[in-house]
């Protein structure tokens, strides 16, 4: 069974500009959830992603937006990037998201804001 | 806001067991977990428990929780260095969904 898979692995992006991340869930697995991982700020919850409807949200600018597509995968958008917004994204999918479900991590997607 | 903390680091020898400690101040919280991660990977769950239990062995893993002093540990017997990662703990509530409050992470050095 294939793991929770994030594209790409690294990317490079000068100020000013947008991005986009995917995430690819584990085959049947509905929630999918956004965080961000900095030295300073740890781990932090961006967005939850329930059959493609945004289920909770975390305490980040508008900048920051995500949806979810049929079939699972999602997407996050950072737009107007900041040099504080490199971090590791990580994205965690699992079953249906509830607090008594297993979250499984892919590797993440390291963006450098230059 | 919920507040999950951990120390910052950790050294043990290799063999020996290691204890990490969370408290957390969410009283709503419903499960625990411990994730590990090694550099330039993502997180890895361990092993998780639900607020109504005091323990959870799983191999070399022991989860112990003091609900009422909102105190977590996770101690790993027979300590490798292969075990060298952070550790997080992170906490959930029934009425959160799959949003996960994380601790800083603590930093095990097995010393071989």
């Amino acid at each position: 069974k294939a793991g929770v898979t994030q594209t790409p692995r690294y990317l490079i992006k000068t100020r000013g500009q947008q991005v986009t991340l995917s995430c690819s869930p584990i085959s049947g697995h509905r929630s999918v959830s956004w965080y961000q991982q900095t030295p300073g700020q740890g781990l932090q919850f961006l967005f939850e992603y329930f059959s493609e409807t945004q289920r909770n949200k975390g305490n980040f600018p508008g900048r920051f937006s995500g949806r979810q597509f049929s079939n699972s995968r999602s997407e996050m958008n950072v737009s107007t990037l900041e040099l504080g917004d490199s971090a590791l994204y990580l994205c965690a999918s699992s079953w249906w998201g509830g607090a008594n479900t297993e979250a499984f991590f892919g590797q993440g997607t390291r963006l450098t804001v230059v | 806001g919920e507040d999950v903390e951990q120390s910052l680091f950790l050294s043990v020898r290799e063999g020996d067991s290691s204890v990490i400690n969370c408290t957390y101040t969410d009283s709503s919280s419903t499960y625990l977990y411990w994730y590990k991660q090694e550099p330039g990977a993502g997180l890895q769950l361990l092993t998780y428990i639900f607020s109504n239990m005091d323990m959870k062995q799983d191999q070399r893993l022991t989860v112990l929780l003091n609900k009422k002093d909102k105190h977590l540990s996770l101690r790993i017997a027979d300590t490798q260095t292969g075990d060298s990662a952070i550790y997080f703990c992170a906490e959930s509530s029934d009425n959160a969904g799959n949003m996960l409050t994380f601790g800083g992470g603590t930093r095990l050095m097995v010393k071989p």
